[in-house]
C-alpha cells in the first residue's frame, strides 16, 4: 500500500512569510509524527496526534509553529513569519497507534528560508 | 547535554568488513531501542527494534542493548556497498511521551 506521503517535497520561501506543509499518513494509522532535521543534527520532535486526542505540542519550539489534523487523518504544519533558522526538513511519521513503536516516515519537506 | 549521544562519523569501510555504531544515553526511563537507516535525501526506515535489554538478530544486522551501561549497539556484518547510508539511532520511553528521541545519525561509507 502507499506509504506516507508530504508535499511540497521542497520549498523555497523569504523570511517573514508564512508557509504550510503538508503530511498524508498512512491509511488506518491513528498516530501522526512530525520532526525536523536540521543539517548535521538528528530528528527534533516537534508534534504528534493520537486519534481525537489533545495533541503533545511539547516539541513545538515557538508559537509561530502550529499544526492541526483533520478528520483524524491528513496533518498541516504552518510556521507563520518564517526565520532562516527554520531552514530545515521536515518529517512526517505515523504509526498504527502512539503504542505502537514502529513509526513510518515520508520522504520530508525541504524547507529554505532565504 | 544531549539525551542521546551518537559520533557523526563519517565511517569509511572496505566491503566485507563488520560496522559497529553506538549510541549512549542518559535516560534510565527508556524502554524501546530503535536503529533507522536514512539514504540521501529520503525518510528514515526502520532497521531494528529492541524493547529492554539484549541482542535481536535479522540477517546481517545486530542490535545489542546494555542498559546499565546506556549503551546501544548496531553491528553489520559483511558490509555491502548498499549499505552507505546514515544511521540513527532512536530510543522511547514506556510512558510519557510517544515520540522518539533521536541520536544526531552516523554516516557510514561502504567502499568497493
Amino acid at each position: 500500500g502507499a506509504g506516507v506521503s508530504q508535499s511540497p517535497s521542497n520549498k523555497v520561501t523569504e523570511k517573514g512569510k508564512d508557509v504550510e506543509l503538508r503530511c498524508d499518513p498512512i491509511s488506518g494509522h491513528t498516530a501522526l509524527y512530525w520532526y525536523r532535521q536540521s543539517l548535521g543534527q538528528g530528528l527534533e520532535f516537534l508534534i504528534y496526534f493520537q486519534g481525537n486526542s489533545a495533541p503533545d505540542k511539547s516539541g513545538l519550539p515557538s508559537d509561530r509553529f502550529s499544526a492541526e489534523r483533520t478528520g483524524g487523518s491528513v496533518s498541516t504544519l504552518t510556521i507563520q513569519r518564517t526565520q532562516q533558522e527554520d531552514s530545515a526538513v521536515y518529517l512526517c511519521a505515523s504509526s498504527l497507534s502512539v503504542y505502537q513503536e514502529t513509526q513510518y516516515f515520508g520522504p520530508g519537506t525541504r524547507l529554505l528560508v532565504l | 547535554q544531549k539525551e542521546v549521544e551518537q559520533d557523526p562519523g563519517p565511517l569509511s569501510v572496505p566491503e566485507g568488513a563488520i560496522v559497529s555504531l553506538n549510541c549512549t544515553y542518559s535516560n534510565s526511563a527508556f524502554q524501546y531501542f530503535m536503529w533507522y537507516r536514512q539514504y540521501s535525501r529520503k525518510g528514515p526506515e526502520l532497521l531494528m527494534y529492541t524493547y529492554s535489554s539484549g541482542n535481536k538478530e535479522d540477517g546481517r544486522f545486530t542490535a545489542q542493548v546494555d542498559k546499565s551501561s546506556k549503551y546501544i549497539s548496531l553491528f553489520i556484518r559483511d558490509s555491502q556497498p548498499s549499505d552507505s547510508a546514515t544511521y540513527l539511532c532512536a530510543l522511547r520511553a514506556d510512558t510519557g511521551r510517544r515520540a522518539l528521541t533521536f541520536g544526531s545519525g552516523t554516516r557510514l561509507q561502504v567502499q568497493p
